[in-house]
């Protein structure tokens, strides 16, 4: 079974931008989360979606958002890119009966310049 | 709040030691207990986890971890370190009920001297 994907694994942008980035949860998974990895903070929840709703958010301004697909992908969306967005953002998918049991993508290496 | 401490961010042995990773965890009802590692430019593997039961949980290339009330600790060991286990580890907790958000410690990077 393929594992979580993310696309694309890396991203250079430049301050003010916006950007995209996709999660494609495990087959049979319909909760993806979202984090965060900084070397200064850690690895910090953004968000977790099932069924195409957003079920929990961490503490992150509006300018991070997501949503998730009909088929359980999900992306998120971080606008007026920041300096201090240059982070590795995981996602992880999960089956119904087991949200708390995550498998975690590669990551999509973001870097703001 | 829940909360998940590692003991050390850095932890050298060498090869064929023992392995022994700190975890601890703050909450007053035992949450959910996880041990990630993650390699270079990798996300993040899954080793092992206490969700109820057996309190001695053996997870994949060889480790395993106890789960102490008592101490609220869920340290991870290993008893002959491998050069492929060089890695940071992450110590991660969730809570019971609705509550879907990994807690993460600040990682442990292993070193494994030849």
């Amino acid at each position: 079974k393929a594992g979580v994907t993310q696309t694309p694994r890396y991203l250079i942008k430049t301050r003010g931008q916006q950007v995209t980035l996709s999660c494609s949860p495990i087959s049979g998974h319909r909760s993806v989360s979202w984090y965060q990895q900084t070397p200064g903070q850690g690895l910090q929840f953004l968000f977790e979606y099932f069924s195409e709703t957003q079920r929990n958010k961490g503490n992150f301004p509006g300018r991070f958002s997501g949503r998730q697909f009909s088929n359980s992908r999900s992306e998120m969306n971080v606008s007026t890119l920041e300096l201090g967005d240059s982070a590795l953002y995981l996602c992880a998918s999960s089956l119904p009966s087991k949200t708390y049991e995550q498998y975690f993508g590669p990551g999509t290496r973001l870097t703001v310049t | 709040a829940q909360s998940v401490t590692q003991l050390g961010s850095h932890v050298s042995v060498s090869e064929g030691a023992l392995v022994l990773l700190r975890c601890n965890y703050s909450s007053s009802v035992p949450p959910y207990l996880f041990w990630y590692v993650q390699y270079p430019n990798q996300g993040l593997q899954l080793l092992l986890k206490y969700t109820t039961g057996a309190t001695l949980v053996k997870g994949i290339n060889g480790f395993e971890a106890e789960f102490k009330k008592s101490e609220t600790s869920f340290h991870l060991t290993k008893p002959s370190a491998h050069m492929s286990d060089a890695a940071e580890y992450f110590c991660a907790a969730i809570s019971g009920g609705s509550n879907y958000k990994l807690t993460f410690g600040k990682g442990t990077l292993l070193t494994v001297n030849p």
